[in-house]
């Protein structure tokens, strides 16, 4: 079975220039996030998508992070314009569902690196 | 306080050893828990679940103490093949504010580093 497939797998920019991450979950899933982990930490929601729509984006700085998912399956995630401390690895995962409030295991992807000059 | 915290080590142990590692939460809605395994430079992986009764997988166990809130895994026998970030995490059942699906919500403790030497 196809694992989640991000890319690119590494970004390097400049501060203030825009960059975008792909992610595709695994077939079936419906449930798919995205978030950042800063060295030493352990991983950051930034948002998390039902199908198509946004169950929870309260950590996302709207400001200048922007993800969507317009067809239920394959997701970006866009920074613009993108800050010094936004070097981390962005991850994505997918899940099945479970609407009775508890939450099915996570499948990573290998992540993004970014890092940012 | 942190949702979900841990002892960020990193634990030096020699093969063999018996190590453990804790993690406490803050949110007492916490309905389930589960450790997950991240080695250098890879992407988290599902460990294992963590029962109220506690559980058992091979050389781990795991284990809930909901009165105190916090959660446990032992790693019996230590192989150089345990080295990695060990990470705790927490789910907490939402609401979403569109449509009043219930969901859960995953929150990571930062993560506790093992290393297990010859």
């Amino acid at each position: 079975e196809a694992g989640v497939a991000q890319s690119p797998r590494y970004k390097i920019i400049e501060k203030r220039q825009s960059v975008a991450f792909w992610c595709n979950p695994i077939s079936g899933h419906a449930t798919l996030y995205w978030y950042q982990q800063i060295l030493g930490q352990g991983p950051k929601l930034l948002i998390q998508f039902q199908n198509n729509g946004v169950v929870d984006d309260s950590q996302l700085p709207k400001d200048r992070f922007s993800a969507e998912r317009l067809k239920g399956v394959d997701s970006t995630l866009k920074i613009q314009p993108a800050k010094l401390e936004d070097s981390a690895v962005y991850l994505c995962a997918s899940s099945l569902t479970d609407t009775s409030g508890r939450a099915n295991e996570q499948f990573f992807g290998p992540g993004t690196r970014l890092t940012v000059l | 306080r942190k949702e979900v915290e841990q002892d960020p080590g990193p634990f030096n142990v020699p093969e063999g050893a018996t190590v453990a590692f804790n993690c406490t939460y803050s949110n007492s809605a916490s309905q389930s828990f589960f450790w997950y395994r991240q080695d250098c430079r890879k992407e988290p992986k599902l460990l294992m679940s963590v029962y109220s009764s506690g559980n058992e997988d091979g050389r781990f166990t795991a284990q809930l103490n909901r009165a105190s809130q916090y959660i446990s895994l032992l790693i019996r026998d230590s192989k150089l093949s345990d080295s990695a970030t060990y990470l705790c995490v927490v789910n907490i059942p939402m609401i979403a504010s569109a449509g009043g699906t219930s969901y859960g919500k995953l929150t990571f403790g930062q993560g506790t580093i093992l290393t297990v030497h010859p």
